[in-house]
């Protein structure tokens, strides 16, 4: 059964941690991606991938890292730079750059 | 650069009763359009899609949009609402030299009420 999986569902840290947020993929896409949601605000773009070992910033990379070293795995830092880590993350894929993107179920992340 | 508007914010529609969102894109040439759904506490559900060609677009659930370029805009339609239609809709517009970056609308809440 293919999709993206997004683990965990729920995420408290403390502030000033790093925290990582897994997002795995089994539809041998090459691009994956990941949105930050905050309500009013539809979805915001962090970073892509577009292919294993490259990752390009998207519109809001301050304060987060990635790594994509195999093309199923995409996981996302946020580190005690980023201003207001508390929202909605989803990760999502798509075949190439010019398919539609497939989203996981989303990780809350809450910064205490 | 490439932008969508969703003027409503919140709809409340009784079941059973048509719907229309809608949603407006700027972008200097041809557009990819995507309506997606949201649930509650879940990722997004790609409704429906458009790339080209026949402007009236079918989707999953009953759902269809209609690309009208003269007015920038591609509203998202279903003839009759079932109440599991109550959720968050999304309106997205990507660059048909890449979708890479996807920019999104932020979002129409869509109540049914019996």
């Amino acid at each position: 059964d293919g999709g993206i999986t997004q683990s965990p569902k729920y995420l408290f840290r403390k502030e000033g941690q790093n925290v990582t947020l897994s997002c795995e993929q089994n539809l041998n896409h090459d691009a994956m991606y990941w949105y930050r949601q905050d309500p009013g605000q539809g979805l915001r773009l962090i970073y892509y991938s577009q292919i294993v070992n490259d990752f390009q910033k998207g519109d809001i990379a301050e304060g987060y890292s990635v790594s994509r070293e195999k093309k199923e795995s995409f996981p996302l830092t946020v580190t005690s730079a980023q201003k207001n880590p508390t929202a909605f993350y989803l990760c999502a894929s798509s075949r190439d750059s010019w398919g539609e993107q497939f989203f996981g179920p989303g990780t809350r992340l809450t910064v205490l | 650069a490439q932008s969508v508007t969703q003027p409503d914010i919140h709809i409340t529609v009784s079941e059973g009763a048509s719907l229309e969102l809608r949603c407006n894109y700027s972008y200097g040439a041809t557009p990819y359009l995507f309506w997606y759904v949201q649930s509650p506490g879940q990722g997004l559900q790609l409704l429906l899609k458009y790339f080209s060609g026949d402007t009236l677009v079918q989707g999953i659930k009953g759902f269809e949009a209609e690309f009208k370029r003269s007015q920038s805009s591609f509203n998202l339609r279903k003839p009759s609402v079932h109440w599991s239609d109550a959720a968050e809709y999304f309106c997205a517009v990507g660059a048909s030299t890449g979708a890479n970056n996807l920019f999104f609308g932020t979002g129409t809440r869509l109540t049914v009420i019996p």
